[in-house]
């Protein structure tokens, strides 16, 4: 069982809708992701928060906004969006750098939200 | 600059056989962590194995063990005795020290044949 939750695990939305992914974490970490993966190609890093705070944004338009409640919680909040913007959406989280060792540490991903916008 | 590289975009394997999935990478920190992940056609990125900079011995993790040739700046998983279920995208990932941040591969899609 994936210690990384995520949902809904399917989105079909409209361009005009308003919607929001969850994931939820109960590994003790400190930072938490997001990445987008189109079919057959690595996961693009799209936000990374680090003990709550937005520590990455990868030049991600601002139809995409992300929201880190809580060390174990993170949102993603889609509006507007476009057909492209269709894909797998992968949350994941790891110790957070800047300790001794946190090279060390792995991504721990959720399953994923597949998200089809029509 | 690239930071991980696998040039091998599709790979077959007969099952039963041993497998190489290359891994090169580039990085002037010395301390940094090399990581496996597979993903099934179903979308899920497994965490395979692990290994860091400073091990003195390639990390193994069941059917699983890496290759670490650090002057090289290579990290290859093999797979002994490859099974079915093993038919999935293998992407092979980097962090270094101070940032959260993973660098990935472009990835091998690798195929058992029974």
């Amino acid at each position: 069982d994936t210690e990384v939750t995520q949902t809904p695990k399917h989105l079909v939305m409209g361009m005009t809708n308003k919607k929001s992914l969850k994931c939820e974490q109960h590994m003790g970490h400190r930072a938490m992701y997001w990445y987008k993966q189109k079919a057959k190609k690595p996961p693009e890093l799209m936000f990374v928060y680090s003990y709550e705070k937005l520590s990455i944004n990868e030049s991600v338009p601002s139809r995409f906004s992300p929201e880190c409640p809580n060390s174990s919680l993170l949102n993603l909040h889609l509006h507007a969006l476009q057909p492209e913007d269709s894909a797998l959406y992968l949350c994941a989280s790891s110790q957070a750098s800047g300790g001794l060792s946190s090279y060390n540490s792995p991504l721990h991903f959720g399953n994923g939200t597949r998200l089809t916008v029509t | 600059a690239q930071k991980i590289t696998q040039t091998q975009p599709g790979m077959f394997v007969q099952e039963k056989e041993a497998v190489t999935l290359d891994c090169t990478y580039d990085t002037s920190d010395p301390s940094y962590g090399l990581f496996w992940y597979k993903q099934p056609s179903s979308g899920e990125m497994i965490f395979l194995i692990y290994q860091g900079s400073y091990d003195q011995q390639n990390a193994t993790e069941g059917r699983y063990s890496l290759n670490f040739q650090k002057a090289r700046k290579s990290a290859n998983l093999v797979i002994s005795a490859s099974q079915l279920g093993d038919s999935a995208m293998y992407f092979c990932a980097m962090r270094d020290r101070n940032f959260n941040k993973f660098y990935f591969g472009s990835g091998t899609k690798l195929n058992v044949k029974p």
